[in-house]
């Protein structure tokens, strides 16, 4: 069955700093990974979709994620965190041998200081 | 297209009483998903539906909840004998195909009961 873990509740960094935020996945067939970000009493919004073409997939906002099999990892990245980042964000899975339904992770929400 | 819309936002019901939340996806998208968020959490597959039908159903869903989509256009989600455990925001998505592209949100129905 498909899951995904979130390594860190809660992300602090500085504005300008690199954003981290880490994800790892358990799948038994190659998965569908995507990161979607959600403000404050709203729905989620996709930033970026990992479908098997590239590794390493540029997203919205200047957000990028590299898929690693070896490591079952695809965590997300930022050069250069922005006010506006603040948020909730979320890794999710989805797979052939669950309908393709896609099955979310925790969340880690990111704090952005000035 | 407007994108995702859900009715009403907020929810306010007395435990033991019904409610029944609507959703009016995307209309060109053929797949649609319910989801529940509590708080600090991800969220939480619940049901999808590929036009009319009703393809799966997560144990989550009590006997309690049931969910329609009439036709392949708009879905109702409802909950009869509203429990206080019930409390939490009904996300509800839509996608093409088997979302593989990833999926559109709406803004979501927080419940509360009181």
């Amino acid at each position: 069955a498909q899951s995904v873990t979130q390594l860190g509740s809660h992300v602090s960094v500085s504005e300008g700093a690199l954003v981290l935020l880490r994800c790892n996945y358990s799948s038994s067939v190659p998965p569908y990974l995507f990161w979607y970000v959600q403000y404050p009493n709203q729905g989620l919004q996709l930033l970026l979709k990992y479908t098997s073409a590239a590794t390493l997939v540029k997203g919205i906002n200047g957000f990028e994620a590299e898929f690693k099999k070896s490591e079952t990892s695809f965590h997300l990245t930022k050069p250069s965190a922005h006010m506006s980042d603040a948020a909730e964000y979320f890794c999710a899975v989805s797979e052939g041998t669950g309908g393709f339904k896609t099955i979310f992770g925790a969340g880690t929400r990111l704090f952005v200081k000035a | 297209d407007t994108g995702v819309s859900q009715d009403p936002r907020h929810k306010i019901t007395k435990r033991g009483q019904n409610v029944t939340f609507r959703c009016d996806p995307i209309s060109e998208h053929n797949r649609l998903y319910w989801y529940r968020q509590t708080l600090g959490q991800g969220p939480e597959f619940l049901t999808y539906f590929q036009n009319e039908a009703q393809l799966e159903k997560s144990r989550l869903l009590s006997d309690r909840f049931s969910a329609e989509r009439p036709k392949g256009s708009f879905s109702t989600l409802e909950i009869q004998r509203t429990e206080q455990g019930d409390s939490a925001m009904y996300l509800c998505a839509s996608s093409s195909g088997e979302g593989l592209n990833g999926y559109t949100f709406g803004s979501g129905t927080r419940l509360t009961v009181v």
